[in-house]
């Protein structure tokens, strides 16, 4: 059976660096895109791009290119979406998914950053 | 912007019918993936593809595309089906995705 296991909620200061995990299970990690989505509180679900951890390829939304680093340790299985500096703006709940196809076919359980000073 | 446009809410009475729809000029060539997402959980895939449910998805989930939009329709809707519903497909550009703005579906 697939599974995604997100790591746990994050507390940060604004300015601060933050890296979160997304590790998984049951199936061929190299196969198949890891991709990221975020909901801020309250709102709807927003694609953040995807990673493929055979070659670490990645697709970034245009808008959040340079914002987040999305990055795959092969050898645990693990993908990880990162940030070098923090804002308010970046509160949300963040979900990894693997791609089949063009769907998401299994989450992770979500991984809520909160960031405040 | 999304490029998927959703109604934002819709309801349904137990046991009837509710088509919920989503708009995009870029499904004229990409089908509409489905998601479900329940309060305080993480989203599922309800429907894939032309018209094709997981395993443990119940069939009274079908969808459909008509020139720009796509729809879910429950068929029979219960309690458990009260949800927000996504729809996602690739952007204009072919090498992203984009979700849809959600609707939420009240069953009554």
């Amino acid at each position: 059976e697939v599974h995604l296991v997100q790591s746990g909620e994050e507390v940060k200061k604004p300015g601060e660096s933050l890296k979160i995990s997304c590790k998984t299970s049951g199936y061929i990690f190299t196969s198949y895109w890891i991709a990221w989505v975020r909901q801020m509180p309250g709102k709807g679900l927003e694609w953040m791009g995807m990673i493929f951890p055979a070659d670490s390829e990645t697709k970034y939304r245009p808008s959040l290119q340079g914002q987040v680093t999305m990055s795959v340790d092969e050898t645990i299985r693990t993908a990880y979406l990162q940030w070098d500096n923090l804002k308010a703006s970046d509160i949300a709940m963040y979900y990894c998914a693997r791609l089949v196809g063009n769907s998401l076919d299994t989450w992770g359980q979500g991984t809520m950053v909160n960031v405040s000073s | 912007s999304s490029e998927l446009t959703q109604d934002p809410a819709v309801s349904v009475a137990l046991g009837q019918t509710v088509r919920i729809t989503c708009q995009g000029d870029t499904l004229r060539n990409y089908f509409a993936t489905w998601y479900q997402q329940k309060p305080g959980q993480a989203p599922i895939l309800v429907i894939y593809g032309q018209n094709n449910r997981p395993s443990g998805i119940p069939d009274r989930f079908s969808a459909s595309t008509s020139g720009n939009t796509a729809s879910l329709t429950i068929t029979g809707a219960q309690a458990e089906d009260e949800a927000d519903y996504y729809c996602d497909s690739r952007d204009s550009s072919g090498n992203h995705y984009v979700f849809g703005t959600g609707t939420r579906v009240t069953v009554l």
